[in-house]
């Protein structure tokens, strides 16, 4: 699976929108970007994921470049509740039939 | 998003004994599940895939017979580490994923052996 960069950490004014930059340079055709968060002590929670498209749920909306090789992740109006590790994850095929590698992710805190 | 739950939430052992974790789909049949292990201040990393009804795959680096893990049905799998020891001190954390689904995970189990 291809590797991705995010930076180590971030903040994000209350009620502001956080954008979550990932690199993905090296994503292959049949590659998928995930983004799971990780709030602390707790599993991994699913946010959103795409393919070529920009792709928006209730949660977040996802914006992926048209080389495919970066994407954003966009929390439109942060909380307190979103302080988390965000993971940028590509798997080929979908995740159901491939495992998941998880980097380093990016440390979102959001303050006041 | 789909529910995964696991038992026990924590558990603290003595060394040499051996602990059974589960991983249950509540609301959907899982035709594979994943395990990861997360050291402190540290990512995930996957230790091992099981399908239904099949021996698990082992990432490189995870002993088989130490860490072993049964699939029996849809929607329960079970992870025992074997002869505990403090390095194996983890959060132990399940996904559960069916066909053309993404993977939901667990709430994991905080492991500390004495």
């Amino acid at each position: 699976d291809a590797k991705t960069t995010q930076p180590t950490s971030m903040d994000c004014a209350e009620g502001r929108a956080a954008n979550l930059p990932c690199n993905h340079s090296t994503i292959s055709g049949n590659e998928y970007v995930y983004w799971y968060r990780q709030i602390h002590s707790q599993g991994p929670q699913y946010i959103i994921h795409g393919l070529k498209n920009n792709e928006t749920n209730e949660m977040a909306s996802l914006i992926i470049t048209e080389d495919r090789k970066s994407s954003t992740l966009i929390l439109p109006h942060a909380t307190l509740r979103d302080t988390a590790v965000y993971y940028c994850i590509v798997a080929a095929g979908g995740t159901s039939y491939g495992k998941l590698t998880f980097g380093q992710g990016t440390i979102l805190t959001v303050h006041p | 998003g789909a529910v995964v739950s696991q038992h026990p939430s924590w558990v603290i052992c003595k060394s040499g004994t051996s602990v059974k974790i589960e991983c249950r789909s509540l609301d959907f049949q899982a035709t594979t599940m994943f395990w990861y292990r997360q050291f402190p201040k540290q990512s995930l990393m996957l230790m091992a895939t099981s399908n239904e009804g099949s021996k698990a795959t082992y990432e490189q680096g995870v002993e088989k017979d130490k860490f072993l893990i049964n699939h029996a049905s849809l929607t329960l799998s079970t992870l025992t580490v074997t002869s505990a020891h403090p390095e194996d001190s983890s959060f132990y954390i399940c996904s559960a994923s069916s066909q053309n689904n993404e993977q939901f995970f667990g709430p994991g189990t905080r492991l500390t052996v004495l």
